[in-house]
């Protein structure tokens, strides 16, 4: 139990282009899901906290215009990079934590590549 | 506010010798403890956790953690290393009312 899916896994896009991100969990609901960056050899940076049906919560420093958040059900997010600019290439990971729990359960993570 | 000191980026250590990764945290609040596990280019998988109860938590893969308040730790450990246990290992914390803290992560290498 307790599965997260993302998709795609690995993307490529030119610069300039939007990409988008998801995140879903598969075997249970959850009201709240967070999207995460990983630098190489680097720990996961969360960018922003995301609960269904309102607005996400960005960290500081998280351009929210650029990453632009979506919890539309209890079982999708979606992050979309827009106008993505080789500085955003990047992993990032996606968590969904169930509905009255303390647990974060993630995702396999995508890899983005702009070139 | 709460942080989580994971000593040494790297651990070194030979198939069949005992695990130990360290993990110290702060929390102004009684914490939730987390052990993750990151093999290269995928996501995190939950190893084990402490909430309440028990303090000495067992996972999977033979991982087991003991919280230990009075010294603020919650190091990780296995008996008997494998190469499949070679990876990237991240103690976490939260209060469960905020957002989960990680540690710098510490690779565990393991030779033959």
């Amino acid at each position: 139990g307790a599965v997260v899916s993302q998709h795609p896994s690995r993307v490529i896009c030119k610069s300039g282009t939007s990409v988008k991100i998801e995140c879903r969990s598969l075997d249970f609901q959850a009201t709240t899901m967070f999207w995460y960056r990983q630098f190489p050899k680097q720990s996961l940076m969360l960018m922003a906290t995301s609960n269904e049906g309102s607005k996400a919560t960005y960290e500081q420093g998280v351009e929210k215009d650029k990453f632009l958040i979506n919890h539309a059900s209890l079982t999708l997010s979606t992050l979309t990079v827009t106008s993505a600019h080789p500085e955003d290439s990047s992993f990032y990971i996606c968590s969904a934590q169930p509905s009255g729990q303390e647990t974060q359960y993630f995702g396999p993570g995508t890899r983005l590549l702009v070139l | 506010a709460q942080s989580v000191t994971q000593l040494g980026s790297h651990v070194s250590v030979s198939e069949g010798a005992l695990v130990l990764l360290r993990c110290n945290y702060s929390s102004s609040v009684p914490p939730y403890l987390f052990w993750y596990v990151q093999y290269p280019n995928q996501g995190l998988q939950l190893l084990l956790k402490y909430t309440t109860g028990a303090t000495l938590v067992k996972g999977i893969n033979g991982f087991e953690a003991e919280f230990k308040k009075s010294e603020t730790s919650f190091h990780l450990t296995k008996p008997s290393a494998h190469m499949s246990d070679a990876a990237e290992y991240f103690c976490a914390v939260t209060s469960g009312y905020s957002t989960l803290t990680f540690g710098k992560g510490t690779m565990l290498l393991v030779s033959p």
